[in-house]
Protein backbone atom coordinates (compact mmCIF):
# COMPACT_ATOMS: atom_id res chain seq x y z
CA UNK A 1 0.00 0.00 0.00
CA UNK A 2 0.83 3.35 -0.34
CA UNK A 3 2.22 5.42 2.09
CA UNK A 4 1.48 8.77 1.09
CA UNK A 5 -1.53 9.09 -1.43
CA UNK A 6 -1.27 12.28 -4.08
CA UNK A 7 -4.18 11.68 -6.47
CA UNK A 8 -4.11 15.19 -8.00
CA UNK A 9 -1.17 14.73 -10.32
CA UNK A 10 -2.31 18.20 -11.85
CA UNK A 11 -4.09 21.62 -10.75
CA UNK A 12 -5.30 25.01 -12.34
CA UNK A 13 -6.31 28.07 -9.78
CA UNK A 14 -6.90 31.48 -10.66
CA UNK A 15 -4.35 33.85 -9.15
CA UNK A 16 -5.88 35.25 -5.83
CA UNK A 17 -7.73 32.71 -5.16
CA UNK A 18 -7.36 29.52 -3.00
CA UNK A 19 -6.29 25.83 -3.56
CA UNK A 20 -6.39 22.67 -1.26
CA UNK A 21 -3.91 20.26 -2.75
CA UNK A 22 -5.24 16.57 -1.40
CA UNK A 23 -2.84 13.93 0.55
CA UNK A 24 -3.64 10.95 2.57
CA UNK A 25 -1.27 9.10 4.44
CA UNK A 26 -1.31 5.59 5.81
CA UNK A 27 0.80 4.58 9.10
CA UNK A 28 -0.14 2.38 12.15
CA UNK A 29 2.51 4.22 14.08
CA UNK A 30 1.50 6.63 16.63
CA UNK A 31 3.99 8.86 16.12
CA UNK A 32 4.65 10.33 12.52
CA UNK A 33 5.14 14.19 10.89
CA UNK A 34 3.72 15.77 7.92
CA UNK A 35 5.41 17.85 5.97
CA UNK A 36 4.70 19.45 2.63
CA UNK A 37 7.48 20.73 0.42
CA UNK A 38 7.63 22.79 -3.06
CA UNK A 39 9.20 22.33 -6.21
CA UNK A 40 9.98 24.76 -8.83
CA UNK A 41 10.76 24.53 -12.09
CA UNK A 42 14.55 25.23 -11.17
CA UNK A 43 14.34 22.11 -8.89
CA UNK A 44 15.20 22.83 -5.47
CA UNK A 45 12.66 21.53 -2.67
CA UNK A 46 11.59 23.86 -0.43
CA UNK A 47 10.07 22.81 2.64
CA UNK A 48 6.79 24.83 3.24
CA UNK A 49 4.75 23.05 6.62
CA UNK A 50 4.89 21.05 9.14
CA UNK A 51 1.79 19.16 11.21
CA UNK A 52 3.57 16.24 14.35
CA UNK A 53 1.00 13.44 14.80
CA UNK A 54 0.00 14.94 18.76
CA UNK A 55 -0.27 18.65 17.69
CA UNK A 56 -3.70 19.78 18.31
CA UNK A 57 -3.83 22.61 15.89
CA UNK A 58 -3.52 22.63 12.37
CA UNK A 59 -0.22 23.58 11.24
CA UNK A 60 0.05 27.66 9.71
CA UNK A 61 3.16 29.26 7.88
CA UNK A 62 1.82 32.27 6.30
CA UNK A 63 -0.21 31.59 3.53
CA UNK A 64 0.22 28.04 3.86
CA UNK A 65 -1.84 25.88 5.90
CA UNK A 66 -2.70 22.39 6.79
CA UNK A 67 -6.43 21.15 7.32
CA UNK A 68 -4.82 17.70 9.43
CA UNK A 69 -7.90 15.49 9.70
CA UNK A 70 -6.20 12.74 11.91
CA UNK A 71 -9.07 10.31 11.98
CA UNK A 72 -9.39 10.04 7.92
CA UNK A 73 -5.15 10.34 7.96
CA UNK A 74 -5.23 13.42 5.33
CA UNK A 75 -3.03 16.51 5.69
CA UNK A 76 -4.14 18.62 2.92
CA UNK A 77 -2.58 21.84 1.92
CA UNK A 78 -4.53 24.72 1.67
CA UNK A 79 -2.63 27.92 -0.07
CA UNK A 80 -4.58 31.19 0.31
CA UNK A 81 -4.65 34.17 -2.35
CA UNK A 82 -2.24 32.12 -4.80
CA UNK A 83 -0.06 34.03 -6.85
CA UNK A 84 1.82 33.55 -10.14
CA UNK A 85 5.03 32.23 -7.80
CA UNK A 86 3.19 29.18 -6.44
CA UNK A 87 3.37 27.63 -9.94
CA UNK A 88 4.96 24.32 -9.00
CA UNK A 89 5.27 21.30 -8.24
CA UNK A 90 4.04 20.11 -4.41
CA UNK A 91 4.89 17.41 -2.19
CA UNK A 92 3.11 15.62 0.53
CA UNK A 93 5.44 13.35 2.82
CA UNK A 94 5.70 11.43 6.06
CA UNK A 95 8.41 10.86 8.59
CA UNK A 96 6.82 7.76 10.60
CA UNK A 97 8.17 7.11 13.69
CA UNK A 98 10.60 9.53 16.06
CA UNK A 99 13.44 7.95 17.15
CA UNK A 100 14.44 5.75 14.20
CA UNK A 101 14.87 7.27 11.15
CA UNK A 102 14.14 4.00 8.54
CA UNK A 103 10.79 5.49 7.52
CA UNK A 104 10.65 8.67 5.26
CA UNK A 105 8.28 8.90 2.61
CA UNK A 106 7.03 11.29 -0.18
CA UNK A 107 3.89 11.40 -2.21
CA UNK A 108 4.02 11.37 -6.66
CA UNK A 109 3.45 15.18 -6.16
CA UNK A 110 0.69 17.51 -7.38
CA UNK A 111 1.56 20.10 -10.39
CA UNK A 112 -0.19 23.42 -9.65
CA UNK A 113 -0.55 26.29 -12.00
CA UNK A 114 -1.59 29.15 -10.97
CA UNK A 115 -3.42 31.31 -13.87
CA UNK A 116 -3.29 34.86 -14.20
CA UNK B 1 25.83 30.26 0.49
CA UNK B 2 23.82 27.26 0.46
CA UNK B 3 23.89 25.12 3.44
CA UNK B 4 23.57 22.19 0.96
CA UNK B 5 25.91 21.82 -1.39
CA UNK B 6 26.10 19.10 -4.56
CA UNK B 7 28.43 18.49 -7.00
CA UNK B 8 28.29 18.73 -10.07
CA UNK B 9 24.69 20.34 -10.37
CA UNK B 10 24.64 18.17 -14.54
CA UNK B 11 26.85 15.33 -15.40
CA UNK B 12 26.12 13.43 -18.59
CA UNK B 13 27.93 9.98 -18.54
CA UNK B 14 28.06 6.81 -20.67
CA UNK B 15 26.76 3.38 -19.80
CA UNK B 16 29.23 1.81 -17.92
CA UNK B 17 31.30 4.62 -16.40
CA UNK B 18 31.99 5.57 -12.51
CA UNK B 19 30.35 8.30 -11.64
CA UNK B 20 30.13 9.65 -7.97
CA UNK B 21 28.39 12.67 -6.79
CA UNK B 22 28.96 14.96 -3.99
CA UNK B 23 27.25 15.97 -1.17
CA UNK B 24 28.65 18.78 1.63
CA UNK B 25 26.91 20.29 4.27
CA UNK B 26 27.33 23.30 6.66
CA UNK B 27 24.02 22.67 8.88
CA UNK B 28 25.93 20.45 11.35
CA UNK B 29 23.49 18.10 11.04
CA UNK B 30 24.46 14.26 11.44
CA UNK B 31 22.11 12.75 9.71
CA UNK B 32 22.04 12.68 5.12
CA UNK B 33 20.28 11.30 2.93
CA UNK B 34 20.47 10.21 -0.89
CA UNK B 35 17.04 10.45 -2.62
CA UNK B 36 16.71 9.89 -6.34
CA UNK B 37 13.27 11.74 -8.31
CA UNK B 38 11.88 10.59 -11.55
CA UNK B 39 8.93 12.00 -13.06
CA UNK B 40 5.73 10.66 -11.41
CA UNK B 41 7.33 8.59 -8.73
CA UNK B 42 8.43 11.40 -6.37
CA UNK B 43 11.24 11.12 -4.51
CA UNK B 44 12.86 7.72 -3.44
CA UNK B 45 15.50 6.80 -0.74
CA UNK B 46 18.85 4.98 -2.15
CA UNK B 47 20.83 5.85 1.21
CA UNK B 48 20.97 7.22 4.20
CA UNK B 49 23.19 7.90 7.29
CA UNK B 50 22.88 8.67 10.77
CA UNK B 51 26.73 9.52 11.23
CA UNK B 52 29.93 8.95 10.24
CA UNK B 53 30.03 4.79 11.36
CA UNK B 54 26.38 4.71 10.09
CA UNK B 55 25.36 4.02 6.66
CA UNK B 56 22.38 2.42 5.74
CA UNK B 57 20.31 1.09 2.17
CA UNK B 58 16.91 2.69 1.43
CA UNK B 59 14.26 1.62 -0.95
CA UNK B 60 16.45 1.73 -3.81
CA UNK B 61 20.12 1.00 -3.03
CA UNK B 62 21.20 -1.54 -5.86
CA UNK B 63 23.25 -0.03 -8.02
CA UNK B 64 24.35 2.74 -5.53
CA UNK B 65 26.92 2.95 -3.03
CA UNK B 66 28.07 5.71 -0.45
CA UNK B 67 30.45 6.73 1.30
CA UNK B 68 30.22 9.06 4.75
CA UNK B 69 33.80 10.75 4.70
CA UNK B 70 33.01 13.00 7.58
CA UNK B 71 29.56 15.03 9.66
CA UNK B 72 29.54 17.28 6.25
CA UNK B 73 30.23 15.01 3.64
CA UNK B 74 28.18 12.24 2.05
CA UNK B 75 29.30 11.15 -1.36
CA UNK B 76 27.21 8.57 -4.08
CA UNK B 77 28.55 6.53 -6.57
CA UNK B 78 27.54 4.67 -9.39
CA UNK B 79 29.97 1.92 -10.03
CA UNK B 80 28.81 1.14 -13.43
CA UNK B 81 25.98 3.77 -14.58
CA UNK B 82 22.96 2.88 -16.62
CA UNK B 83 20.69 4.59 -18.77
CA UNK B 84 18.10 3.72 -16.17
CA UNK B 85 20.14 5.68 -13.68
CA UNK B 86 19.37 8.93 -15.62
CA UNK B 87 17.41 11.02 -13.01
CA UNK B 88 17.50 14.12 -10.38
CA UNK B 89 19.76 13.00 -7.44
CA UNK B 90 18.88 15.04 -4.11
CA UNK B 91 21.32 15.00 -1.21
CA UNK B 92 19.14 15.73 2.39
CA UNK B 93 20.40 16.21 5.36
CA UNK B 94 17.90 16.45 9.30
CA UNK B 95 18.52 16.71 12.13
CA UNK B 96 16.67 14.60 14.80
CA UNK B 97 17.34 17.12 17.81
CA UNK B 98 14.18 19.22 15.66
CA UNK B 99 11.24 17.78 13.35
CA UNK B 100 13.71 15.91 11.75
CA UNK B 101 12.18 17.89 8.27
CA UNK B 102 14.67 17.49 5.40
CA UNK B 103 16.59 20.05 4.27
CA UNK B 104 17.58 19.61 0.42
CA UNK B 105 20.53 20.16 -1.64
CA UNK B 106 19.88 21.69 -5.40
CA UNK B 107 20.16 18.45 -7.04
CA UNK B 108 22.68 16.94 -9.01
CA UNK B 109 20.53 16.18 -12.97
CA UNK B 110 22.48 13.10 -14.23
CA UNK B 111 22.04 11.29 -17.89
CA UNK B 112 23.13 8.73 -18.77
CA UNK B 113 23.69 7.59 -22.20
Amino acid sequence: AQKITQTQPGMFVQEKEAVTLDCTYDTSDPSYGLFWYKQPSSGEMIFLIYQGSYDQQNATEGRYSLNFQKARKSANLVISASQLGDSAMYFCAMREGIYNFNKFYFGSGTKLNVKP
Amino acid sequence: DADVTQTPRNRITKTGKRIMLECSQTKGHDRMYWYRQDPGLGLRLIYYSFDVKDINKGEISDGYSVSRQAQAKFSLSLESAIPNQTALYFCATSDLRGRDEQFFGPGTRLTVL
